[in-house]
């Protein structure tokens, strides 16, 4: 079983939806968490992190965590067709290595 | 652009070869990361520097090696390759925050 789980979609929406995105993790030591945006052949973007538990808020991204169901979203508002793109969770738990260790990641298409 | 540069965009070998991988990270980041991107294993971290130190190991095979610089620029070398390194090969860097920074990749096939 992986550390950190993710649907791979793909997750297709039209533009203007909500879109939720979700991962699930086992190591109840990670501490921060992060997502991250990849169009293809690109290297990956960081669009927001949290620590522990709690919520943030950046523009049309939220980011939710829950440490007591080992789970985690990204949800984003207004979804336009230039939001179509892989999305991927990743985690670190600071006891150990600054290390991240990602989901698999989903694939997101917004269609107009 | 997140300000970390990777050299080259794309390298193509054969089997047995050994190659390097360079990466310059953000201006003052004193850490280095390198991570191997494949269809089947996803984003896996490979080893993290810190101002020329190996502070980390992942899952990183005997045949890979890397090393940073005095200025901080990394280098990842790969040797023996197999048809199996054929993967995307990123950089990240980071300041003393938790916010790693990728670079555009190195796409690796090995023919």
């Amino acid at each position: 079983q992986k550390e950190v789980e993710q649907d791979p979609g793909p997750l297709s929406v039209p533009e203007g939806a909500i879109v939720s995105l979700n991962c699930t993790y086992s190591n109840s030591a990670f501490q921060y968490f992060m997502w991250y945006r990849q169009y293809s052949r690109k290297g990956p973007e960081l669009l927001m992190y949290t620590y522990s538990s709690g919520n943030k808020e950046d523009g049309r991204f939220t980011a939710q965590v829950d440490k007591s169901s080992k789970y985690i979203s990204l949800f984003i508002r207004d979804s336009q067709p230039s939001d179509s793109a892989t999305y991927l969770c990743a985690m670190i738990n600071t006891g150990t290595a600054s290390k991240l260790t990602f989901g698999t990641g989903t694939r997101l298409q917004v269609t107009l | 652009d997140s300000g970390v540069t990777q050299t080259p965009k794309h390298l193509i070998t054969a089997t047995g070869q050994r190659v390097t991988l360079r990466c310059s990270p953000r201006s003052g980041d004193l850490s280095v990361y390198w991570y191997q991107q494949s269809l089947d294993q996803g984003l896996q971290f490979l080893i993290h520097y810190y101002n020329g130190e190996e502070r980390a190991k992942g899952n990183i095979l005997e045949r890979f090696s890397a090393q940073q610089f005095p200025d901080l620029h990394s280098e990842l070398n790969l040797s023996s390759l197999e048809l199996g390194d054929s993967a995307l090969y990123f950089c990240a860097s980071s300041a003393t925050g938790p916010e790693q920074y990728f670079g555009p990749g190195t796409r690796l096939t090995v023919t």
